[in-house]
């Protein structure tokens, strides 16, 4: 089993642009959820899909931010566009029942 | 709502000693999941350990243990004979488990720095 899938590792852009991290969960598992990083806010939830829907995007800070889930096997996270208080490390996890097992992370760097 | 309270934000061992990090929780569920995750430098978020509310049995991985005390409401973490790898930022986290909403409350976190 690979893990969990998070493309890419590493982003740096510039304000204004639009940004697109990419996850691919664990084969079977029927949550996924995203979450943000940061040494001032610690680990926030974004937001979480079940069987593809989404079920609580009350973390997502703003309209700039939006997450799609296609299939049971890919998701999304845009910053549309972004701004440098959106650098952090973006994590996609994926889960069968209670045990969430989470991606390498997306290190985003917004200058 | 429940929240994780971790109230050592940092802490420092000798190699080869026990260490424990605190854990409290506020819920008014009767059954629950509790976990702790591991998140070295490498910022991989690593699963350490699971307990279930309903099991009095305190769950063990290797030399990782808990102590959970369901009326306290706490759930701490045993690392015994330390081992330098296990510096990282260690995490408890709750989840209440509600038919397709596994939603995890994670504390704050400790850091930990184990010592040569």
């Amino acid at each position: 089993d690979a893990g969990v899938i998070q493309s890419p590792r590493h982003e740096v852009t510039e304000m204004g642009q639009e940004v697109t991290l990419r996850c691919k969960p664990i084969s079977g598992h029927n949550s996924l959820f995203w979450y943000r990083q940061t040494m001032m806010r610690g680990l926030e939830l974004l937001i979480y899909f079940n069987n593809n829907v989404p079920i609580d995007d009350s973390g997502m800070p703003e309209d700039r931010f939006s997450a799609k889930m296609p299939n049971a096997s890919f998701s999304t996270l845009k910053i549309q566009p972004s701004e440098p208080r959106d650098s952090a490390v973006y994590f996609c996890a994926s889960s069968l029942r209670f045990e969430q097992y989470f991606g390498p992370g997306t290190r985003l760097t917004v200058t | 709502a429940q929240t994780v309270t971790q109230s050592q934000p940092e802490m420092s061992v000798q190699e080869a000693e026990t260490v424990t990090l605190s854990c409290t929780y506020d819920t008014s569920e009767n059954n629950y999941y509790l976990f702790w995750y591991k998140q070295p430098p490498s910022r991989q978020m690593i699963l350490v350990i699971r307990q279930e509310a309903y099991k009095q049995q305190n769950a063990t991985e290797n030399r990782f243990s808990v102590n959970f005390q369901k009326a306290a409401k706490s759930f701490s973490l045993k690392i015994s004979d330390s081992q330098l790898g296990d510096t990282a930022m260690y995490f408890c986290a709750f989840m209440k488990p509600a038919g397709g909403d596994d939603k995890i409350i994670f504390g704050k976190g400790t850091r930990l720095h184990i010592l040569p």
